[in-house]
Parts: structure tokens; C-alpha cells; sequence
């Protein structure tokens, strides 16, 4: 089936530092594939999506790539503060309708002044 | 503004009682899903309904009932025979097709007193 694998945290850096979450996934078919945050105490919210292969979503200084030759949609941004403290899930959805929205185990990320 | 509203944020329960936790929406999705999260956990589909008057279990059903009389209304009852109760319950909602993502709400916290 399919299934969404995220690098095991927490992940520890301090401000202004470069920030990677790898996120690589299995499917059948060609899936969209979006990144939520969740903050402490929280519900999860939508930070970006990517449709199919070589689009690049975008939100608040986050980018992700969606890379078919590698089933990877890698997280990234330039410079962190101490408000991207969080858990970030990657996920994948395929086109069909009915079908669910597949998580990732979550990476959290903290972020020291 | 549209969104999924869950109450209460926090409940807490005495062992051996039902509790129902209510989701309500406003986006005029079809499909809404129930999750549970447990501390420093990833996301549980506990049960989802693409439809009204339609439901199907998740992963982890034991223990919970729902139903959707409904589009806007989701709730769910924790019953006094899910033996470990204490947890995160995080309600969400989507168009049901393709490439959409789900909309989350904020969450409610249970604890068995």
C-alpha cells in the first residue's frame, strides 16, 4: 500500500539556521503530496502542496519539491526562528475520489534563540 | 470564515462513562475523518464518512462510534470500552476527491479522571 516515510526527530537547531525534513513515500500511482505543521496544542494546518512531478509548493518561507525520479518532497527553509517550533507531517493523497490522505510518523523541530 | 470547529478543547472523563466529542463544519465538505494522536505520536484514522448516513472504521474503531446525520456534523463517542481513552482527537474534513488536502480543526484534549 501506500505509505509516507519522514526523518525521526526531534530536530534541534538554532536561529537562523538551515532547516531539511526529508520525506520520501511509495505508491501505485503518481499522488499529490502536501506538508501540515502542527503547533503545541494544536490542530494541523495545511503549509503546502504539490500536484505532480517538479512542482514546487510554497508558504511562509518553506519550499518543497515534488521529485518523481526520487518519491521524495523534501521540506527546506533558508532561516528558522524560534516560532517554526513545531511537528511537521508530510503526506500523499491519490487522485481517485474516496481515497485517504496517507501521514507520515511527524518530525518535530525545535528551534533555540 | 469557513472551518471545522471541535468542543470542548478540553474534556475529561470518569473511567467507565461515554463522552462524545462534537465536530462541526462549514465548508460544505462531503468526506470527514476522525484521528487520534497520542503524546510525541503520529495521526490514528479512527473512523471516516465520505458521505452522509454512511461511515466506515479506521485503524484503531474499537472502542469509538460515530455518526453522520448530517453533511455538517461528525461526532464521536468514546465509550467506556476504549480501555486507554487518554489522548489528542483531532477531527477533519475534505472535498473527497483527487488532489485535495483535509482541513483540520483545532483539536480536543481528553483525560480519563
Amino acid at each position: 500500500g501506500d505509505s509516507v516515510t519522514q526523518m525521526e526527530g526531534p530536530v534541534t537547531l538554532s536561529e537562523e539556521a538551515f532547516l531539511t525534513i526529508n520525506c520520501t513515500y511509495t505508491a501505485t500511482g503518481y499522488p499529490s503530496l502536501f506538508w501540515y505543521v502542527q503547533y503545541p496544542g494544536e490542530g494541523l494546518q495545511l503549509l503546502l502542496k504539490a500536484t505532480k512531478a517538479d512542482d514546487k509548493g510554497s508558504n511562509k518561507g518553506f519550499e518543497a519539491t515534488y521529485r518523481k525520479e526520487t518519491t521524495s518532497f523534501h521540506l527546506e527553509k533558508g532561516s528558522v526562528q524560534v516560532s517554526d517550533s513545531a511537528v511537521y507531517f508530510c503526506a500523499l493523497i491519490m487522485g481517485a475520489a474516496g481515497n485517504k490522505l496517507t501521514f507520515g510518523g511527524g518530525t518535530r523541530v525545535l528551534v533555540k534563540p | 470564515d469557513g472551518g471545522i470547529t471541535q468542543s470542548p478543547k478540553y474534556l475529561f472523563r470518569k473511567e467507565g462513562q461515554n463522552v462524545t466529542l462534537s465536530c462541526e463544519q462549514n465548508l460544505n465538505h462531503d468526506a470527514m475523518y476522525w484521528y487520534r494522536q497520542d503524546p510525541g505520536q503520529g495521526l490514528r484514522l479512527i473512523y471516516y464518512s465520505q458521505i452522509v448516513n454512511d461511515f466506515q472504521k479506521g485503524d484503531i474503531a474499537e472502542g469509538y462510534s460515530v455518526s453522520r446525520e448530517k453533511k455538517e456534523s461528525f461526532p464521536l463517542t468514546v465509550t467506556s470500552a476504549q480501555k486507554n481513552p487518554t489522548a489528542f482527537y483531532l477531527c477533519a474534513s475534505s472535498i473527497g476527491e483527487g488532489s485535495g488536502g483535509y482541513t483540520f480543526g483545532s483539536g480536543t484534549r481528553l483525560t480519563v479522571v
